[in-house]
Protein backbone atom coordinates (compact mmCIF):
# COMPACT_ATOMS: atom_id res chain seq x y z
CA UNK A 1 0.00 0.00 0.00
CA UNK A 2 1.63 3.42 -1.05
CA UNK A 3 -1.04 5.36 1.03
CA UNK A 4 0.24 9.34 0.58
CA UNK A 5 3.25 10.12 -1.79
CA UNK A 6 5.06 13.33 -1.49
CA UNK A 7 7.46 14.89 -4.24
CA UNK A 8 10.06 16.18 -3.99
CA UNK A 9 11.12 15.06 -0.32
CA UNK A 10 13.96 17.47 -0.27
CA UNK A 11 13.93 21.42 -2.48
CA UNK A 12 16.07 24.45 -2.19
CA UNK A 13 14.38 27.65 -3.96
CA UNK A 14 15.59 31.18 -4.72
CA UNK A 15 13.24 33.87 -3.25
CA UNK A 16 10.48 34.42 -5.95
CA UNK A 17 10.93 31.46 -7.86
CA UNK A 18 7.35 29.15 -8.06
CA UNK A 19 6.82 25.37 -7.18
CA UNK A 20 4.34 23.32 -6.61
CA UNK A 21 4.57 20.24 -3.93
CA UNK A 22 2.76 17.04 -5.47
CA UNK A 23 0.55 14.90 -3.06
CA UNK A 24 -1.12 11.69 -4.17
CA UNK A 25 -3.19 9.13 -2.21
CA UNK A 26 -4.72 5.93 -3.08
CA UNK A 27 -6.99 5.51 -0.02
CA UNK A 28 -9.64 7.10 -1.82
CA UNK A 29 -9.65 9.53 0.65
CA UNK A 30 -11.89 12.12 0.24
CA UNK A 31 -10.32 15.00 2.44
CA UNK A 32 -6.50 15.96 1.84
CA UNK A 33 -4.98 18.93 3.49
CA UNK A 34 -1.45 20.53 3.64
CA UNK A 35 0.44 21.30 6.70
CA UNK A 36 3.53 23.19 7.48
CA UNK A 37 5.85 22.02 10.32
CA UNK A 38 7.78 24.60 12.02
CA UNK A 39 10.42 24.18 15.27
CA UNK A 40 8.42 24.83 18.53
CA UNK A 41 5.16 25.23 16.41
CA UNK A 42 3.38 22.05 15.76
CA UNK A 43 1.69 21.81 12.58
CA UNK A 44 -0.45 24.65 11.04
CA UNK A 45 -3.03 23.49 8.52
CA UNK A 46 -2.60 25.62 4.98
CA UNK A 47 -5.10 24.22 3.03
CA UNK A 48 -7.91 21.52 2.94
CA UNK A 49 -10.27 19.97 0.40
CA UNK A 50 -13.36 17.77 1.69
CA UNK A 51 -13.86 16.64 -1.84
CA UNK A 52 -12.87 16.79 -5.45
CA UNK A 53 -13.36 20.54 -6.69
CA UNK A 54 -13.83 22.05 -3.37
CA UNK A 55 -10.70 23.66 -1.34
CA UNK A 56 -10.73 26.04 1.61
CA UNK A 57 -8.28 28.10 4.06
CA UNK A 58 -6.41 26.90 6.92
CA UNK A 59 -5.24 28.47 9.64
CA UNK A 60 -1.75 30.03 7.47
CA UNK A 61 -2.70 29.87 3.47
CA UNK A 62 -1.18 33.33 2.56
CA UNK A 63 1.28 32.83 -0.29
CA UNK A 64 0.08 28.95 -1.26
CA UNK A 65 -2.68 27.87 -3.53
CA UNK A 66 -4.20 24.56 -3.67
CA UNK A 67 -6.43 22.58 -6.40
CA UNK A 68 -8.62 19.31 -6.10
CA UNK A 69 -9.21 18.27 -9.57
CA UNK A 70 -9.25 14.60 -8.86
CA UNK A 71 -10.00 12.70 -5.58
CA UNK A 72 -6.30 10.77 -5.77
CA UNK A 73 -4.14 14.56 -5.98
CA UNK A 74 -3.67 17.76 -4.26
CA UNK A 75 -1.06 19.80 -5.04
CA UNK A 76 0.26 22.86 -3.23
CA UNK A 77 1.33 25.61 -4.97
CA UNK A 78 4.37 28.51 -3.73
CA UNK A 79 3.53 31.32 -6.45
CA UNK A 80 6.75 33.69 -5.24
CA UNK A 81 8.78 31.26 -2.56
CA UNK A 82 9.68 34.01 0.40
CA UNK A 83 12.53 32.50 3.11
CA UNK A 84 9.42 32.45 5.39
CA UNK A 85 8.33 29.52 3.17
CA UNK A 86 11.36 27.36 4.30
CA UNK A 87 9.64 24.87 6.35
CA UNK A 88 8.78 21.13 6.33
CA UNK A 89 5.56 20.29 4.19
CA UNK A 90 3.42 17.40 5.23
CA UNK A 91 0.04 16.43 2.50
CA UNK A 92 -2.49 14.30 5.18
CA UNK A 93 -5.79 12.71 4.22
CA UNK A 94 -8.75 10.79 5.28
CA UNK A 95 -12.31 9.59 5.07
CA UNK A 96 -15.43 11.92 5.42
CA UNK A 97 -18.77 11.44 6.49
CA UNK A 98 -20.06 8.87 8.39
CA UNK A 99 -16.88 6.34 8.05
CA UNK A 100 -14.65 9.22 9.61
CA UNK A 101 -13.05 8.81 12.64
CA UNK A 102 -10.69 11.11 12.59
CA UNK A 103 -7.04 10.29 12.09
CA UNK A 104 -4.92 11.48 9.31
CA UNK A 105 -2.65 9.51 7.47
CA UNK A 106 0.42 11.64 7.08
CA UNK A 107 3.04 11.74 3.72
CA UNK A 108 6.50 11.60 4.80
CA UNK A 109 7.15 15.48 3.89
CA UNK A 110 8.93 17.50 1.93
CA UNK A 111 11.68 19.27 3.59
CA UNK A 112 11.35 23.20 1.11
CA UNK A 113 14.16 25.45 1.64
CA UNK A 114 14.07 28.98 0.27
CA UNK A 115 17.56 31.20 0.00
CA UNK B 1 -11.86 28.36 19.24
CA UNK B 2 -10.09 25.41 19.67
CA UNK B 3 -6.68 24.79 20.79
CA UNK B 4 -4.08 22.39 22.63
CA UNK B 5 -0.83 22.68 24.92
CA UNK B 6 1.85 20.42 25.19
CA UNK B 7 3.75 22.11 28.34
CA UNK B 8 7.10 20.16 28.45
CA UNK B 9 9.12 20.58 25.08
CA UNK B 10 11.49 17.85 25.73
CA UNK B 11 10.71 15.10 28.64
CA UNK B 12 13.89 12.55 29.24
CA UNK B 13 12.83 8.96 31.01
CA UNK B 14 14.84 6.09 31.73
CA UNK B 15 14.48 2.92 29.75
CA UNK B 16 11.88 0.44 31.99
CA UNK B 17 10.65 3.78 33.41
CA UNK B 18 7.03 4.57 33.50
CA UNK B 19 6.89 7.50 30.43
CA UNK B 20 3.91 10.31 30.74
CA UNK B 21 3.55 13.29 27.78
CA UNK B 22 1.35 16.05 29.02
CA UNK B 23 -1.82 17.35 27.08
CA UNK B 24 -4.34 19.87 27.80
CA UNK B 25 -6.91 21.15 25.61
CA UNK B 26 -9.97 23.52 25.43
CA UNK B 27 -12.70 23.48 23.29
CA UNK B 28 -16.44 24.99 23.48
CA UNK B 29 -18.16 21.56 22.65
CA UNK B 30 -17.57 18.20 22.81
CA UNK B 31 -13.43 17.18 22.11
CA UNK B 32 -12.31 14.02 19.75
CA UNK B 33 -8.53 14.04 21.32
CA UNK B 34 -5.23 11.92 18.98
CA UNK B 35 -2.00 11.38 19.75
CA UNK B 36 0.52 10.92 16.72
CA UNK B 37 4.71 9.84 17.06
CA UNK B 38 6.90 11.31 14.12
CA UNK B 39 10.24 9.25 13.54
CA UNK B 40 13.19 11.54 12.98
CA UNK B 41 12.46 12.64 8.65
CA UNK B 42 9.08 10.62 8.96
CA UNK B 43 5.43 11.87 8.39
CA UNK B 44 3.33 11.64 12.15
CA UNK B 45 1.98 8.22 12.86
CA UNK B 46 -1.64 8.08 14.22
CA UNK B 47 -1.13 6.57 18.21
CA UNK B 48 -4.33 6.25 19.42
CA UNK B 49 -7.91 8.31 20.24
CA UNK B 50 -10.52 9.36 22.26
CA UNK B 51 -13.94 10.30 20.68
CA UNK B 52 -16.51 8.94 23.00
CA UNK B 53 -16.78 6.40 26.16
CA UNK B 54 -13.82 4.77 28.39
CA UNK B 55 -11.86 7.57 29.66
CA UNK B 56 -8.86 4.97 28.80
CA UNK B 57 -7.88 4.63 25.85
CA UNK B 58 -5.37 2.01 24.48
CA UNK B 59 -3.60 2.60 21.59
CA UNK B 60 -0.33 1.15 19.39
CA UNK B 61 3.10 0.25 20.75
CA UNK B 62 2.03 -0.07 24.64
CA UNK B 63 0.69 3.55 24.24
CA UNK B 64 -1.93 4.33 26.55
CA UNK B 65 -4.01 8.23 26.85
CA UNK B 66 -6.60 9.10 29.79
CA UNK B 67 -9.09 11.53 29.00
CA UNK B 68 -10.07 13.84 31.94
CA UNK B 69 -13.11 16.29 31.02
CA UNK B 70 -12.56 18.20 34.55
CA UNK B 71 -8.97 18.81 34.24
CA UNK B 72 -9.29 19.25 29.87
CA UNK B 73 -6.31 16.32 29.58
CA UNK B 74 -5.26 13.93 27.64
CA UNK B 75 -2.04 12.75 28.56
CA UNK B 76 -0.46 10.24 27.11
CA UNK B 77 1.05 7.58 29.11
CA UNK B 78 3.19 3.99 28.84
CA UNK B 79 3.94 1.46 31.91
CA UNK B 80 7.78 1.06 30.81
CA UNK B 81 9.38 2.82 28.21
CA UNK B 82 11.62 1.48 25.41
CA UNK B 83 14.66 3.12 23.97
CA UNK B 84 13.04 2.81 20.41
CA UNK B 85 9.92 5.42 21.74
CA UNK B 86 12.09 8.08 21.35
CA UNK B 87 10.41 10.53 19.08
CA UNK B 88 8.26 13.71 18.80
CA UNK B 89 4.93 12.98 20.06
CA UNK B 90 2.01 15.57 19.05
CA UNK B 91 -1.32 15.58 20.43
CA UNK B 92 -4.27 16.65 18.37
CA UNK B 93 -8.07 18.15 19.17
CA UNK B 94 -11.05 18.95 17.01
CA UNK B 95 -14.01 20.46 18.65
CA UNK B 96 -17.03 18.18 17.94
CA UNK B 97 -19.36 21.18 17.90
CA UNK B 98 -17.46 24.09 15.75
CA UNK B 99 -14.30 22.80 13.94
CA UNK B 100 -14.17 20.29 10.97
CA UNK B 101 -9.77 20.73 11.51
CA UNK B 102 -7.89 19.17 13.69
CA UNK B 103 -5.56 21.95 15.35
CA UNK B 104 -2.08 20.87 17.13
CA UNK B 105 0.18 21.06 19.90
CA UNK B 106 3.66 22.08 19.79
CA UNK B 107 5.26 18.70 20.21
CA UNK B 108 6.88 17.12 23.27
CA UNK B 109 10.44 15.42 22.75
CA UNK B 110 10.70 12.36 24.43
CA UNK B 111 14.04 10.70 25.10
CA UNK B 112 14.36 7.42 26.76
CA UNK B 113 17.90 6.63 27.95
CA UNK B 114 19.51 3.25 28.28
Amino acid sequence: NAGVTQTPKFQVLKTGQSMTLQCAQDMNHEYMSWYRQDPGMGLRLIHYSVGAGITDQGEVPNGYNVSRSTTEDFPLRLLSAAPSQTSVYFCASKLQGALNTGELFFGEGSRLTVL
Amino acid sequence: AQSVAQPEDQVNVAEGNPLTVKCTYSVSGNPYLFWYVQYPNRGLQFLLKYITGDNLVKGSYGFEAEFNKSQTSFHLKKPSALVSDSALYFCAVRDTGSARQLTFGSGTQLTVLP
